[in-house]
């Protein structure tokens, strides 16, 4: 069965430095998504990046980008130059291709930018 | 406006009472999805629905039902609320599947739920 696994609860990191949330995650499907969501303390969901399993390429958006490592099963979010806004909760989630398409979600990674 | 609303945003209620939660969406997606959020456990599929002809439970449908409307409607019941029922609904919405991630999924701002 498909599982995703956060297990930094919480995270601090300096403003203006770079943080790396990890991600790892177990499937049999030779093809599947991997997203990243950031949920302010307002509560909204949002959708920050996507990797697919073909993808040769990691994912990058703006100061955000997925450090895919396949072989680990590991899909790393990387924040750079980390800003006040940043602080919130990041969550993974995989999507495999193959049967429902259904979306799991990790438990989640608490973080907080330091002034 | 927003491309997914839900309402109410909070709503407190009795143990034993019925409660509808509503999603509409304006993206023309035909998936749509309803999550509850408890703390520590992340996101929790309850039902997802690929069209207005498609409904399927996810992992923890027990103790609720939907209802798809229409292409952009989806409706979450309570049928007796409980208090472990206590807990963040979200509601989301997403295209068809391809290799460049274009089923991402769009959520809707959340229903505060509290079950007395």
């Amino acid at each position: 069965a498909q599982k995703i696994t956060q297990t930094q609860p919480g995270m601090f990191v300096q403003e203006k430095e770079a943080v790396t949330l990890d991600c790892t995650y177990d499937t049999s499907d030779p093809s599947y998504g991997l997203f990243w969501y950031k949920q302010p303390s307002s509560g909204e969901m949002i959708f920050l990046i996507y990797q697919g399993s073909y993808d040769q390429q990691n994912a990058t958006e703006g100061r955000y980008s997925l450090n895919f490592q396949k072989a680990r099963k590991s899909a790393n979010l990387v924040i750079s130059a980390s800003q006040l806004g940043d602080s919130a909760m990041y969550f993974c989630a995989m999507r495999e291709t193959s049967g429902t398409y259904k979306y799991i979600f990790g438990t989640g990674t608490r973080l907080k930018v330091l002034a | 406006d927003a491309d997914v609303t839900q309402t109410p945003r909070n709503r407190i209620t009795k143990t034993g009472k019925r409660i509808m939660l509503e999603c509409s969406q304006t993206k023309g997606h035909d998936r749509m999805y309803w999550y509850r959020q408890d703390p520590g456990l992340g996101l929790r599929l309850i039902y997802y629905s690929f069209d207005v002809k498609d409904i399927n439970k996810g992992e923890i449908s027990d103790g609720y039902s939907v209802s798809r409307q229409a292409q952009a409607k989806f409706s979450l019941s309570l049928e007796s609320a409980i208090p472990n029922q206590t807990a963040l609904y979200f509601c989301a919405t997403s295209d068809l599947p391809t290799s460049a991630g274009t089923d991402t999924q769009y959520f809707g701002p959340g229903t505060r739920l509290t079950v007395l």
